[in-house]
């Protein structure tokens, strides 16, 4: 079993719909939860952290469910710009690394 | 701003060559990565650095070494390069600590080996 795993789409929105992802890991002792965004021939860059208590940052919001071992994002009006491979990433252990999904890929249309 | 720089965007190699993968760092950054990253599979972690000449193996190591003699600079090496190493190749970096979580990748080097 993957360590974290994602459906990879891709999920196409009209402009202006809410759409959200999840993924689940495997690992119960993972500690921390981020979503990172890849844009098509790009780098990968962090979007936001994950906390337990969920949060928002403008139109995402993230949620971790510790229980069910699953992390969601939801993104509401969607964007032309919001177009993207959502990366959900774990950090379990000490060490600096972290553990990537195979993503989300997000298309938004007109 | 801060800036993850990789020596080559393409880079077209024959199978038995040896090939170095260089990236820089101008952040001051402990911690050094490399990964490779193909279709389906997302993004694998092959070496990872958190400290200069200091080296961890990461989730798919072998074919590969890694050379870290200076703190900016990451140097991800295939001794003998094979056609299934054909991959987009990413360098990362993050600073120690509770930041360490943010990693700032440069814009890859994708690789064909032929």
């Amino acid at each position: 079993r993957k360590e974290v795993e994602q459906d990879p789409g891709p999920f196409n929105v009209p402009e202006g719909a809410t759409v959200a992802f999840n993924c689940t890991y495997s690992n119960s002792a993972s500690q921390s939860f981020f979503w990172y965004r890849q844009d098509c021939r790009k780098e990968p860059k962090l979007l936001m952290s994950v906390y337990s208590s969920g949060n928002e940052d403008g139109r995402f919001t993230a949620q971790l469910n510790r229980a069910s071992q699953y992390i969601s994002l939801l993104i509401r009006d969607s964007k032309l710009s919001d177009s993207a491979t959502y990366l959900c990433v774990v950090k379990t252990g000490t060490a600096s690394k972290l553990t990537f999904g195979t993503g989300t890929r997000l298309q938004v249309t007109l | 701003d801060v800036k993850v720089t990789q020596s080559s965007r393409y880079l077209v190699k024959r199978t038995g060559e040896k090939v170095f993968l260089e990236c820089v760092q101008d952040m001051d950054h402990e911690n050094m990565f490399w990964y490779r990253q193909d279709p389906g599979l997302g993004l694998r972690l092959i070496y990872f650095s958190y400290d200069v000449k200091m080296k961890e193996k990461g989730d798919i190591p072998e074919g590969y070494s890694v050379s870290r003699e200076k703190k900016e600079r990451f140097s991800l090496i295939l001794e003998s390069a094979s056609t299934n190493q054909t991959s987009m190749y990413l360098c990362a970096s993050s600073p120690h600590g509770v930041a360490a979580y943010e990693q700032y990748f440069g814009p890859g080097t994708r690789l064909t080996v032929t």
